[in-house]
């Protein structure tokens, strides 16, 4: 299997900076997503890492190292908007199969 | 309709009941994904659709689950016999030939 941890919840004030971390345990994979999920609404597509390093998209970033079962998420200049549930999912086949982790609650305050 | 869409948005059943889950994908996508989501917990995979083949049923938690995907287009998930351990908000998601999976807003069953 893949097991596949982040931290439960995360604070950070508007304007700084926040990492998101996960881990996996898998013997392969396709691909790592990041999706963003607010309350009571679908996930939504932030970032998608297949090689290892950094894939910059504004003010998100996400990072992939294959060999130390590790990725990030970078949340930079936090917005009030941005307070929602952080989604790292594997891509576990070639069909798109996703096993997801339980997420990590970011909470932006004033 | 440009996204994902399900019906119904909630379902209040009692236990016992049968209940079906109805999924729009996006028009054009060929594979079809059903998720469940139970409260503070992450997407759990339940049943996947690419194009004609074969589905993959291996997430499905019970044989009281099944779905269903019709000309390749709308998907029904049907849940027998309904436990109250089946309250959650079961997501659809659908994906062409990228690899982003797009969303729907999901149906939250209640069984009471």
């Amino acid at each position: 299997g893949q097991n596949i941890d982040q931290p439960t919840e995360m604070t950070a004030t508007e304007g700084a900076i926040v990492q998101i971390n996960c881990t996996y345990q898998t013997s392969g994979f396709n691909g790592l997503f990041w999706y963003q999920q607010h309350a009571g609404e679908a996930p939504t597509f932030l970032s998608y890492n297949v090689l290892d390093g950094l894939e910059e998209k504004g003010r998100f970033s996400s990072f992939l190292s294959r060999s130390k079962g590790y990725s990030y998420l970078l949340l930079k200049e936090l917005q009030m908007k941005d307070s929602a549930s952080y989604l790292c999912a594997l891509r576990t086949d070639s069909w798109g199969k996703l096993q997801f982790g339980a997420g990590t609650q970011v909470v932006v305050t004033p | 309709g440009a996204g994902v869409s399900q019906s119904p948005s909630n379902k209040v059943t009692e236990k016992g009941k049968d209940v079906e889950l109805r999924c729009d994908p996006i028009s054009g996508h060929t594979a079809l994904y059903w998720y469940r989501q139970s409260l503070g917990q992450g997407l759990e995979f339940l049943i996947y659709f690419q194009g004609n083949s074969a589905p993959d049923k291996s997430g499905l938690p019970s044989d009281r689950f099944s779905a269903e995907r019709t000309g390749g287009s709308v998907s029904t998930l049907t849940i027998q016999r309904t436990q109250q351990e089946d309250s959650a908000v079961y997501l659809c998601a659908s994906r062409g030939t990228g690899n982003e999976q797009f969303f729907g807003p999901g149906t939250r069953l209640t069984v009471l």
